[in-house]
């Protein structure tokens, strides 16, 4: 069946430093992948997406290019900020059967200033 | 266009009492999911509903917990005789029909807290 693996956590970075949170996805046809992000008591939003191979999500300065040969989705963003603290879900949706959504266990990052 | 509303956000009950959550999803979309969020774990699955319809509820324990989706009103997650490990956050999320492969729409969720 569908799988995601991200990189656990928690990742812990200083202000102004250099993201990247790993994701791999295993599922068969072309699934959609995503980006959530879901901040202290509150329910996850979407971040960024991408459907096909080789399109690149982005949104508040965060980034994801849908790799298909390595079947990856990594998140990236060039500066973190305090506000960025949050956890971050990798997650794919299939195109086959009901369209399933299968999360990533989620990647807790604290920025300190 | 309203988001999905989850309520009640808080909800405290003690060991053997009944939780009902209720989840309205956003307008035009007819399909629900629910998650279970364990304090510093990820998001499980649990069920996935259409109207009138259970999908999938693989992620669902077999006893005390049932979920239903009706032709008018919103899904309703229920769980029986509560007890001290049913205490999680509870998320809803909706998406539109079949045939969209975009993402789904999460409500705030509903804290159970079992005494």
């Amino acid at each position: 069946g569908d799988s995601v693996t991200q990189m656990e956590g928690p990742v812990t970075l200083s202000e102004e430093a250099f993201l990247t949170i790993n994701c791999t996805y295993t599922a068969t046809g072309y699934p959609s992948l995503f980006w959530y992000v879901q901040y202290p008591g509150e329910g996850l939003q979407l971040l960024l997406k991408a459907t096909k191979a080789d399109d690149k999500g982005s949104n508040k300065g965060f980034e994801a290019t849908y790799r298909k040969e390595t079947t990856s989705f990594h998140l990236e963003k060039g500066s973190v900020q305090v506000s960025d603290s949050a956890v971050y879900f990798c997650a794919l949706r299939s195109t086959g059967g009901y369209q399933k959504v299968t999360f990533g266990i989620g990647t807790k990052l604290q920025v300190i200033p | 266009n309203a988001g999905v509303m989850q309520n009640p956000r808080h909800l405290v009950r003690r060991r053997g009492q009944e939780a009902r959550l209720r989840c309205s999803p956003m307008k035009g979309h007819s399909h629900v999911y629910w998650y279970r969020q364990l304090p510093e774990e990820g998001l499980k699955f649990m069920v996935y509903l259409q109207k009138e319809n259970i999908i999938d509820e693989s992620g669902m324990p077999k006893e005390r917990f049932s979920a239903e989706f009706p032709k008018e009103g919103p899904s309703i997650l229920r769980i029986q005789q509560v007890v001290r490990g049913d205490s999680a956050a509870y998320f809803c999320a909706s998406s539109p029909p079949a045939g969209d492969v975009g993402e789904l729409f999460f409500g705030e969720g509903s804290r159970l807290t079992v005494l």
